[in-house]
């Protein structure tokens, strides 16, 4: 099954400068890998996903890059703000029939003003 | 007009007690989704039901089982409730039918059991 693995798993950085998060994927069938945001005792909400024919996308602030060949994909926050503060998760999952959506482990990011 | 909502929000138990949490979706989607989050924050999938049918059945201990009266609810009743359930529940939803996965949370349901 799809094995996701997501770092670093705590980042702290000031406000104006960029962060980057990482995960890896195992399954070569996946094709879809949205993040997530999760407030402190709130409920993940998706914030950017990406799909395999695309190879990086942006809104705004945050942008996704996804390498299929070394099956790693990257968020991308630049010009942080305190607001960015919250646990990020990265997951992965295949489009063929009913699969289930595998979440990293992870990031708390804390950005300091 | 939430789109995921969750019913209680909080819910403090003793072992043994058996109890169940609701989850309702008005976003029309046809899947539904449990997922378990512990206090390490990891977030792992239990069920999913499309349009009423248990599609995805994780290693789950039987003592939980899901239940769903239409694709708009879906609710989960754990028996003989243990220590080691005292995570947050999360309910989320997707449409699947039309390519979208995007999944919709609800607000969560903070289980503590004692």
């Amino acid at each position: 099954g799809e094995n996701v693995e997501q770092h670093p798993s705590t980042l702290s950085v000031q406000e104006g400068d960029s962060a980057v998060i990482k995960c890896t994927y195992s399954d070569s069938a996946s094709n879809y890998f949205p993040w997530y945001k999760q407030e402190l005792g709130k409920r993940p909400q998706l914030i950017i996903d990406i799909r395999s024919n695309v190879g990086e996308k942006k809104d705004q602030r945050i942008a996704v890059t996804l390498n299929k060949t070394a099956k790693h994909f990257s968020l991308h926050i630049t010009e942080t703000q305190p607001e960015d503060s919250a646990v990020y998760f990265c997951a992965a999952k295949a489009n063929t029939g009913f699969q289930k959506l595998v979440f990293g482990t992870g990031t708390r990011l804390l950005v300091s003003p | 007009d939430t789109a995921v909502s969750q019913t209680p929000k909080y819910l403090v138990t003793q072992m043994g007690n058996d109890k169940s949490i609701k989850c309702e979706q008005n976003l029309g989607h046809d899947t539904m989704y449990w997922y378990k989050q512990d206090s390490k924050k990891f977030l792992k999938i239990m069920f999913s039901y499309n349009n009423k049918e248990l599609i995805i059945n994780e290693t789950v201990p039987n003592r939980f089982s899901p239940k769903s009266p239409d694709k708009a609810h879906l609710n989960l009743h754990i028996n003989s409730l243990e220590l080691g359930d005292s995570a947050v529940y999360f309910c989320a939803s997707s449409q699947e039918a039309a390519g979208g996965h995007e999944q919709y949370f609800g607000p969560g349901t903070r289980l503590t059991v004692t």
